[in-house]
């Protein structure tokens, strides 16, 4: 009955290498979002998506690949994975809007080597 | 970009005192939200704050939106081990469509 569920919580990859993310929300939310938390702990947003409609797109390289197939998933995919990519990733959810509390899942670490 | 400035940092405390952290920024937020994040897990959602001069209580925690809308506060009574973890401010400009910006967190860290 997890909230907000992410897999894998662990990625250990080669640097060069493509891998995805995925999540899935029970909420029933409208809008899903990707933050990135580095080693310091600083968490960014670099995606969300308000019924599989992406709202917003930050600086990211466009390595990085959001794809909602429908409003409870948001998935994630890196393509030519790099050492600074190196970082937990944060998926959550929300109401229906950007201001609304969001719900984070358990992240996923991903070291890259 | 925009960033919210938390403080302090870092602290350490007796357990049983009182903690206090702020945020502050140099734009209006109409928003306001705190988390506590724990080892290995993501950040929970303790309070949310929406009108300027709102204080609002959970169990021990109390967050209040500034007056001004540029700051906000939380403090927690009486700690205990489990407060450890670090507690992030988030805040959301005036725009509705506007990105929540998290602050970079303060840890908490009671000593025995």
């Amino acid at each position: 009955d997890t909230a907000v569920s992410q897999t894998p919580k662990y990625l250990v990859t080669q640097m060069g290498n493509d891998k995805s993310i995925k999540c899935e929300q029970n909420l029933g939310h409208d809008t899903m979002y990707w933050y990135k938390q580095d080693s310091k702990k600083f968490l960014k947003i670099m995606f969300s998506y308000n019924n599989k409609e992406l709202i917003i797109n930050e600086t990211v390289p466009n390595r990085f690949s959001p794809k909602s197939p429908d409003k409870a998933h948001l998935n994630l995919h890196i393509n030519s994975l790099e050492l600074g990519d190196s970082a937990v990733y944060f998926c959550a959810s929300s109401q229906d809007s950007v201001d609304q509390p969001q719900h984070f899942g358990d992240g996923t670490r991903l070291s890259i080597l | 970009g925009q960033q919210l400035n938390q403080s302090p940092q870092s602290m350490f405390i007796q357990e049983g005192e009182d903690v206090s952290m702020n945020c502050t920024s140099s734009s209006i937020f109409n928003t306001w939200l705190w988390y506590k994040q724990d080892p290995g897990e993501g950040p929970v959602l303790l309070i949310a704050l929406y009108k300027a001069g709102e204080l609002t209580s959970n169990g021990r925690l109390t967050a209040q939106f500034g007056i001004t809308r540029k700051d906000s506060f939380l403090n927690i009574s009486a700690s205990i081990p489990s407060d450890v973890g670090i507690y992030f401010c988030a805040g959301q400009k005036e725009n509705r469509d506007d990105k929540i910006i998290f602050g970079k967190g303060t840890r908490l860290h009671i000593l025995p």
